[in-house]
């Protein structure tokens, strides 16, 4: 357990499903982040949350719809999407300002059929 | 917007063989991360070296900090099979909220 809690670990969706990604995290970080890792790609950053409020959007496509109701909690929302977003999904967590970098999940390897 | 482009993409090493792979940055970084993700893993915090010039070493690992802020190195002595992994490095510009990524260096340690 990396202290950053991913769920589901896999999924397969087809296109017309909707369905959500969650990450939760007790180490008392206030930054949060969804990260895609897709094959011969660096870690692209989709959304940055800091506080709970969202900092950086970075043009995803409007059918991934970030959430983040707590310091604790961030959800990836899911919906109409492509086999080219079948990726692994990352969540990370963060305290700025201390040497400790980001804590990942373990991912959510998604396939889109 | 800030690009952090490392090389070489792969290294396939025996086992004993010291490995360096380098990273560098388009835009001057106020810090520059190092990440280690095993096959089939996520990644996992090295370290992270925040000044001019600044070298830091964890056992047989040792990550260099370029005097312009721009550039890193990650160099691993006497190679293991435990060294098996992408190592990615991550830099934060003053400007930006976020680390940007890589795209890591795989590297292969056969017996």
């Amino acid at each position: 357990e990396t202290g950053v809690t991913q769920t589901p670990r896999h999924l397969v969706m087809g296109m017309t499903n909707k369905k959500s990604l969650k990450c939760e995290q007790h180490l008392g970080h206030n930054a949060m982040y969804w990260y895609k890792q897709s094959a011969k790609k660096p870690l692209e950053l989709m959304f940055v949350y800091s506080l709970e409020e969202r900092v950086e959007n970075n043009s995803v496509p409007s059918r991934f719809s970030p959430e983040c109701p707590n310091s604790s909690h961030l959800f990836l929302h899911l919906h109409t999407l492509q086999p080219e977003d079948s990726a692994l999904y990352l969540c990370a967590s963060s305290h700025p300002g201390k040497a400790y970098g980001y804590t990942f999940g373990s991912g959510t390897r998604l396939t889109v059929v | 917007g800030q690009q952090v482009m490392q090389i070489p993409q792969y290294q396939h090493v025996q086992e004993g063989e010291d490995f360096t792979t380098y990273c560098n940055s388009s835009t001057t970084l106020s810090n520059i991360q190092w990440y280690k993700q095993r096959p089939g893993g996520h990644p996992v915090f090295l370290i992270q070296l925040v000044k001019s010039g600044e070298v830091k070493k964890q056992k047989r690992l040792t990550f260099q900090f370029g005097e312009a802020k721009k550039n890193s190195s990650l160099h691993i002595t006497a190679t293991q099979t435990t060294d098996v992994g992408t190592y990615f490095c991550a830099g934060n510009s003053n400007s930006g909220y976020a680390l940007n990524f890589g795209k890591g260096t795989s590297l292969l340690v056969t017996p």
